[in-house]
C-alpha cells in the first residue's frame, strides 16, 4: 500500500516555543491531507483538512492561529503548533488521500510532549 | 449526531474467535473501514468495505456489514498474541472526513 511517513516521531520541546511536524507521501501524490490528533486512551480527532496550494479547513474548535497547516505541494503538509503549552501533548497523526482513490493512508504519528 | 459506537474493551482467549462490533451514522458513507493500532504506533489500515457488499473476507479478517441497521462487524479468527490492539470502526463521509469511533481494546488470554 502507498506510504506516508512523518517527521519526527517524537519531540519534546519547551513551553512558549513552536514545533512543526511533517507529512510526507512518499510514492504517491495526495492533493488532500488530514491532520488529526489522539489523547490517551482515546479515539482520533480531525483537526483540519489541507488541500494543495489552498488554505487548510479547520474543524469547530481548533485554532487556526495556534495550529498553522501548510500544503506546499502534491506530497508534504506541515502542522506547526506555535506557542506550545502543555495541554498540547498529544499524539499527532496526518492522513494522505490519493487522487484516484479514496482511501486515506496515515502516517506513523508524531508524540509531542510539552514541558 | 455523528457518533460512530464501538464497545470499548473486549477480552478473548487465544486461539478463539473474536468480534468486534460498531453501529455507524451515515447511511452514505460508501466505505466503512478497520484499523487497527498497536501501543504507541499509528493507525494500519486492516480492511475495508464497500457499501454495497455485505461481506468482505480477508485471511484471518471476516467484514460483515448490515446497511439497513448501519452495524459492522470484524471477525479475527484463530486471536493471536500479535492481535492484542485498539480496533477502530471509521466511516467515511462525503467530503471525505473520516469519523472514526472511539476503539475497542482487544486483550488477549492465554
Amino acid at each position: 500500500g502507498a506510504v506516508v511517513s512523518q517527521h519526527p516521531s517524537r519531540v519534546i520541546c519547551k513551553s512558549g516555543t513552536s514545533v512543526k511536524i511533517e507529512c510526507r507521501s512518499l510514492d504517491f501524490q495526495a492533493t488532500t491531507m488530514f491532520w488529526y490528533r489522539q489523547f490517551p486512551k482515546q479515539s482520533l480527532m480531525l483537526m483540519a483538512t489541507s488541500n494543495e496550494g489552498s488554505k487548510a479547513t479547520y474543524e469547530q474548535g481548533v485554532e487556526k492561529d495556534k495550529f498553522l497547516i501548510n500544503h506546499a505541494s502534491l506530497t508534504l503538509s506541515t502542522l506547526t503548533v506555535t506557542s506550545a503549552h502543555p495541554e498540547d501533548s498529544s499524539f499527532y497523526i496526518c492522513s494522505a488521500a490519493g487522487t484516484a482513490t479514496r482511501e486515506q493512508y496515515f502516517g506513523p504519528g508524531t508524540r509531542l510532549t510539552v514541558t | 449526531g455523528e457518533d460512530v459506537e464501538q464497545s470499548l474493551f473486549l477480552s478473548v482467549r487465544e486461539g478463539d474467535s473474536s468480534v468486534i462490533n460498531c453501529t455507524y451514522t451515515d447511511s452514505s458513507s460508501t466505505y466503512l473501514y478497520w484499523y487497527k493500532q498497536e501501543p504507541g504506533a499509528g493507525l494500519q489500515l486492516l480492511t475495508y468495505i464497500f457499501s454495497n457488499m455485505d461481506m468482505k473476507q480477508d485471511q484471518r479478517l471476516t467484514v460483515l456489514l448490515n446497511k439497513k441497521d448501519k452495524h459492522l462487524s470484524l471477525r479475527i479468527a484463530d486471536t493471536q498474541t500479535g492481535d492484542s490492539a485498539i480496533y477502530f470502526c471509521a466511516e467515511i463521509h462525503r467530503d471525505d472526513k473520516i469519523i472514526f469511533g472511539k476503539g475497542t481494546r482487544l486483550h488477549i488470554l492465554p
